[in-house]
């Protein structure tokens, strides 16, 4: 079936730096995604979310862009901290039903 | 606000028992609950989606009678792993939804089948 994915499981990121995490989707129904972080043996952590009719949106050091054209998302985190080491998922959903598709995930480690 | 708990935060228990996990919205109603389970280093896999006062709606592949779900009021759902075995052994998740988009997740629940 449709889901979503992930294009890397793992990113090494020096502290200070840039980040960008990568996802495709592939089920053209949904209408919004949401960017997650889960540390370990936590729930998850809701970052920031886009709907279907934007292709970004900034908010406290994160933009998501959303390309609807080739079914990819993105997270950028700026000047990454220690603090931001954990897995990110990004996940899509329908308003039908508010059910969430979760990505594979990505181990972001931050470099001292 | 928007907090969701969920008890026990871990368990451990014999193969072929019973355990319950409890999840609560702490200070708002939810519509809807939603079940979820991380085997380690694996996604987030749903599992059903449980409306007060109705029967739950399960995901393809998840047993109905395995994983009985009960939620008896706005604030709280129940998910019973019935006859557990070692397989069932995961990270178990709820999140809580307000009739919208925005859905908040609960701490998880590590259940351990020996």
């Amino acid at each position: 079936g449709e889901s979503v994915g992930l294009h890397l499981p793992t990113l090494s990121v020096q502290e200070g730096d840039n980040s960008i995490i990568n996802c495709a989707y592939s089920n053209s129904a949904s209408d919004y995604f949401i960017w997650y972080k889960q540390e370990s043996g936590k729930g998850p952590q809701f970052i920031i979310d886009i709907r279907s009719n934007m292709d970004k949106r900034q908010g406290q050091r994160v933009t998501v862009l959303l390309n609807k054209t080739v079914k990819h998302l993105s997270l950028q985190i700026a000047a990454t901290q220690p603090g931001d080491s954990a897995v990110y998922f990004c996940a899509e959903g329908r308003s039908n039903d508010y059910k969430l598709s979760f990505g594979a995930g990505t181990t972001v480690t931050v470099r001292a | 606000g928007a907090v969701v708990s969920q008890h026990p935060s871990w368990v451990i228990c014999k193969s072929g028992t019973s355990v319950k996990i409890e999840c609560r919205s702490l200070d708002f109603q939810a519509t809807t609950m939603f079940w979820y389970r991380q085997f380690p280093k694996q996604s987030l896999m749903l599992m059903a989606t449980s409306n007060e006062g109705s029967k739950a709606t399960y995901e393809q592949g998840v047993e109905k009678d395995k994983f009985l779900i009960n939620h008896a009021s706005l604030t709280l759902s129940t998910l019973t792993v019935t006859s557990a075995h070692p397989e069932d052994s995961s990270f178990y998740i709820c999140s809580a939804n307000t009739g919208n988009y925005e859905q908040y997740f609960g701490p998880g629940t590590r259940l351990t089948v020996t």
